[in-house]
């Protein structure tokens, strides 16, 4: 079944500075890739979302490209806030509909 | 819209007790989900439910039972509480044709 893996499980940027957190994914018929953010203590909330027929795609600040080939999909945050700290989940989707999820990656901005 | 609702918040059960964690969305959707959140390791599905009157085990039922009680409600039964099954649960609801999951705020369970 498909398996994922999240790197790095932590991650610690300036202020202003970009961040980078990779995922990578075990089944090659996965089409779907999201990424979500956890605020402590809330819920976890869609960020941004790729298929596999695009290679990137762009939200303001966050961006998550798709390499289909290697099986691999990254989550780009620019210019960082302090807002941005949180934890990112990476997740792709099985060959059952469902979402398989990464370990998740905490992100902290230093002021 | 309240989205999805969750009940209790928190619960501290005692080993080989039972308990039921409630979950509701009001949003139309087909699909409902239990994961269970432990620390490093991510959200872990526990039971899905495609439609009404349908469930299936995701990957780590053991322990578990749920009831797809009509097409709002989705609850999760521990019948008899193990520490570990100390974690947060969280209940997700997706609409049909969208992969997007939409998340309750969760029940932070501790057993002893």
């Amino acid at each position: 079944g498909e398996n994922v893996e999240q790197h790095p499980s932590t991650l610690s940027v300036q202020e202003g500075d970009s961040a980078v957190i990779k995922c990578t994914y075990s089944d090659s018929a996965s089409n779907y890739f999201p990424w979500y953010k956890q605020e402590l203590g809330k819920r976890p909330q869609l960020i941004i979302d790729i298929r596999s027929n695009v290679g990137e795609k762009k939200d303001q600040r966050i961006a998550v490209t798709l390499n289909k080939t290697a099986k691999h999909f990254s989550l780009h945050i620019t210019e960082t806030q302090p807002e941005d700290s949180a934890v990112y989940f990476c997740a792709a989707e099985d060959s059952n509909y469902q979402l398989i999820w990464g370990a998740g990656t905490k992100l902290i901005i230093k002021p | 819209n309240a989205g999805v609702t969750q009940t209790p918040k928190f619960q501290v059960l005692k080993t080989g007790q039972s308990m039921t964690l409630q979950c509701a969305q009001d949003m139309n959707h087909n699909s409902m989900y239990w994961y269970r959140q432990d620390p490093g390791m991510g959200l872990r599905l526990i039971y899905y439910s495609a439609s009404e009157g349908t469930t299936d085990k995701g990957e780590v039922p053991n322990g578990y039972n749920v009831s797809r009680l009509n097409k709002r409600e989705f609850s999760l039964r521990l019948e008899s509480a193990a520490p570990s099954q100390t974690s947060v649960y969280f209940c997700a609801s997706r609409k049909e044709f969208s992969y997007e999951q939409y998340f309750g705020p969760g029940t932070r369970l501790t057993v002893t």
